[in-house]
């Protein structure tokens, strides 16, 4: 198995849900991350998993918070989001941070 | 996080040779030269990544300036699934992260 699979694929949500996104990879890949892409901007990104611990936090706010229960999952849940969080959110994984990511096809999430 | 500079765009015609340019005059000496492409409405891609010698794998070829100053990415023959953004990123050391610039859209014509 050579993918990241994201979960959903798309999710619309209001202001007042509370939602989660789901990652997973069963490379054995030791490092994990969460980017948010823009329309027409480069991937940005949010948060880092090493070992399973949380590494780097880009200075996101805590309406996004993510999780790593074991080494193939990640995930990021989303409270009071605004719209302009709508966005594509990009998991990856690499097997130790230095190169070789590879990414998932993302979520689309559009926040009403 | 050093800095890389890209052409905005750059255009390629069908089974030609394409070269794609990186500056990158701030690497420090621990830094690998990586490269990701993204095609349309999917994530990043990895492509090719290298410290100093020049690299070439199935899918590309990496030029690496001696001075490490500058790099090019070669794809031998472009196709229409070429067609994507293609990203240069520094990253290196203990740096856990990737972090993209703007990155070249490139256009294959048929």
């Amino acid at each position: 198995d050579t993918e990241v699979t994201q979960t959903p694929k798309h999710l619309v949500m209001g202001m007042t849900n509370k939602k989660s996104l789901k990652c997973e990879q069963h490379m054995g890949h030791r490092a994990m991350y969460w980017y948010k892409q823009k329309a027409k901007k480069p991937p940005e990104l949010m948060f880092v998993y090493s070992y399973e611990k949380l590494s780097i936090n880009e200075s996101v706010p805590s309406r996004f918070s993510p999780e790593c229960p074991n080494s193939s999952l990640l995930n990021l849940h989303l409270h009071a989001l605004q719209p302009e969080d709508s966005a594509l959110y990009l998991c990856a994984s690499s097997p130790d941070g230095y190169y070789g990511y590879t990414f998932g096809s993302g979520t689309r999430l559009t926040v009403v | 996080d050093a800095k890389t500079t890209q052409p905005n765009s750059m255009e390629s015609n069908e089974e030609e040779p394409v070269h794609l340019p990186c500056n990158h005059s701030t690497i420090s000496g621990t830094d690998y030269i990586h490269w990701y492409r993204q095609l349309p409405s999917q994530g990043p891609e990895y492509v090719i990544h290298g410290l100093t010698s020049n690299v070439n794998n199935r899918m590309a070829s990496l030029a690496i300036a001696e001075d490490r100053k500058s790099s090019t990415l070669i794809l031998h023959r472009a196709t229409l699934r070429d067609a994507a953004v293609y990203y240069c990123i520094l990253s290196g050391g203990s740096n856990y992260k990737l972090t993209f610039g703007k990155g070249t859209l490139l256009t294959v014509n048929p």
